[in-house]
């Protein structure tokens, strides 16, 4: 089952910021934060990942809280290329450990 | 190639034949993973094959699926006697072992029709 719960749908303006949430209060200390999306009859693409800290990059930022029970995944300037479903996703760093998606959030950017 | 590379795109069949997909992982990624989805649904864990060890087979959903690897190559998921419920888009994606939080690179999947 997958460790973390998101929205199902969200919409967002043309070039505004899209502030996508993820609860993942049962994490553990050794468990890492990935966001993928997948845009429509395409293979899921890699966004960003972390641990604690917040991360960017030219893609998004990702901020995670002091608790790490929750995190949120930025575009800060969504195009109509984003609409795609982002999924939240934690996993440890063992190797043994599979990748879980869950059934993630519908973005819908507008124009 | 640069990708991994998942053949055939397009698999049209007939309830009770077998089927063979197959994937090429990135050259060096040692972890290889299948994926299935259902229209309209999520990703559903199949299988995980890293290095040499024993793959994870604890997402398959019947004996009617079976994958092998060939050293840190080629994957072939093998569905036998397929049914109408096998219909969906299988996914494979590998990752570098080297570094224990590579990024997942994925196939454009095989979509499999079963009439």
């Amino acid at each position: 089952d997958a460790k973390t719960t998101q929205p199902t749908s969200m919409d967002c303006a043309e070039g505004r910021a899209a502030n996508l949430p993820c609860n993942h209060s049962t994490i553990s200390g050794n468990e890492y934060v990935y966001w993928y999306r997948q845009i429509h009859s395409q293979g899921p693409q890699y966004i960003i990942h972390g641990l604690k800290n917040n991360e960017t990059n030219e893609m998004a930022s990702l901020i995670i809280t002091e608790d790490r029970k929750s995190s949120t995944l930025i575009l800060p300037h969504a195009t109509l290329r984003d609409t795609a479903v982002y999924y939240c996703i934690v996993r440890g760093d063992n190797y043994g450990q599979n990748f879980v998606f869950g059934p993630g959030t519908r973005l819908s950017v507008l124009p | 190639g640069a990708g991994v590379s998942q053949s055939p795109s397009n698999k049209v069949t007939e309830k009770g034949k077998d089927v063979e997909l197959r994937c090429d992982p990135i050259s060096g990624h040692t972890a290889l993973y299948w994926y299935r989805q259902r229209l309209g649904q999520g990703l559903e864990f199949l299988i995980y094959f890293q290095g040499n060890s024993a793959p994870d087979k604890s997402g398959l959903p019947s004996d009617r699926f079976s994958a092998e690897r060939t050293g840190e190559s080629v994957s072939t998921l093998t569905i036998q006697r397929t049914q109408q419920e096998d219909s969906a888009v299988y996914l494979c994606a590998s990752r570098t072992g080297q570094g224990r939080t590579g990024e997942l690179f994925f196939g454009e999947g095989s979509r499999l029709t079963v009439l």
